[in-house]
């Protein structure tokens, strides 16, 4: 079956404009996770979403950062007068549960270069 | 000190060769552990998830350790196409959050 999509695959952006990634996770799948992995680096958890609500915000790094879910699928990262420290590999991931044995399965990423 | 801990290599082998790394995490209540590969530019994939009794799939090997809190991974008979960044990941049963270790990098050699 399909598998999570994340859209684009690249973007680049000049400093103090705003994006928006789109992440659209396998059927389904009731929890969704968006990372920020940067060169060299392990993944930062940024936010999760059970369902349509956000219980835990706390890996957003500034009030840059917001997300929204909707429908219980599609998920929208945008991020607000983005910034040259804010270029990463922001990754997507669903789970069918968020307790137990909780694998996750990732999208391909949005690679964000601001200028 | 960071939930998930790796040696970050990079473990240079030949073709053949049997490699093996460790990981190991901070919370004693962790209770799902897997690895995950990640190759260049790519997004993590699950290799395998570990159990309680150690498990196998192939040439894969993953072992568990909790009185001293640590995973293993061992790759036997490596592969030129096993050469990529693994990544340990530990979970708090209950818990949504997955902890991902920074990874360690393997580069097998013809």
């Amino acid at each position: 079956g399909a598998g999570v999509s994340q859209s684009p695959s690249n973007k680049v952006t000049e400093k103090g404009k705003d994006v928006e990634l789109r992440c659209d996770p396998i059927s389904g799948h009731t929890a969704l996770y968006w990372y920020r992995q940067s060169l060299g680096q392990g993944l930062e958890f940024l936010i999760y979403f059970q369902g349509n609500s956000a219980p835990d915000k706390s890996g957003l790094p500034s009030d840059r950062f917001s997300a929204e879910r909707t429908g219980g699928s599609v998920s929208t990262l945008t991020i607000q007068r983005t910034q040259q420290e804010d270029s990463a590999v922001y990754l997507c991931a669903s789970s069918e549960r968020t307790s137990g044995h909780n694998e996750q399965f990732f999208g391909p990423g949005t690679r964000l270069t601001v200028l | 000190r960071k939930e998930v801990e790796q040696d970050p290599g990079p473990f240079n082998v030949p073709e053949g060769a049997t490699v093996a790394f460790n990981c190991t995490y901070s919370n004693s209540a962790s209770q799902s552990f897997f690895w995950y590969r990640q190759d260049c530019r790519k997004e993590p994939k699950l290799l395998m998830s570990v159990y309680s009794s150690g498990n196998e799939d192939g040439r894969f090997t993953a072992q568990l350790n909790r009185a001293s809190q640590y995973i293993s991974l061992l790759i036997r008979d490596s592969k030129l196409s096993d050469s990529a960044t693994y990544l340990c990941v530990v979970n708090i049963w209950g818990d949504y959050k997955l902890s991902f270790g920074a990874g360690t990098t393997v580069t097998v050699r013809a």
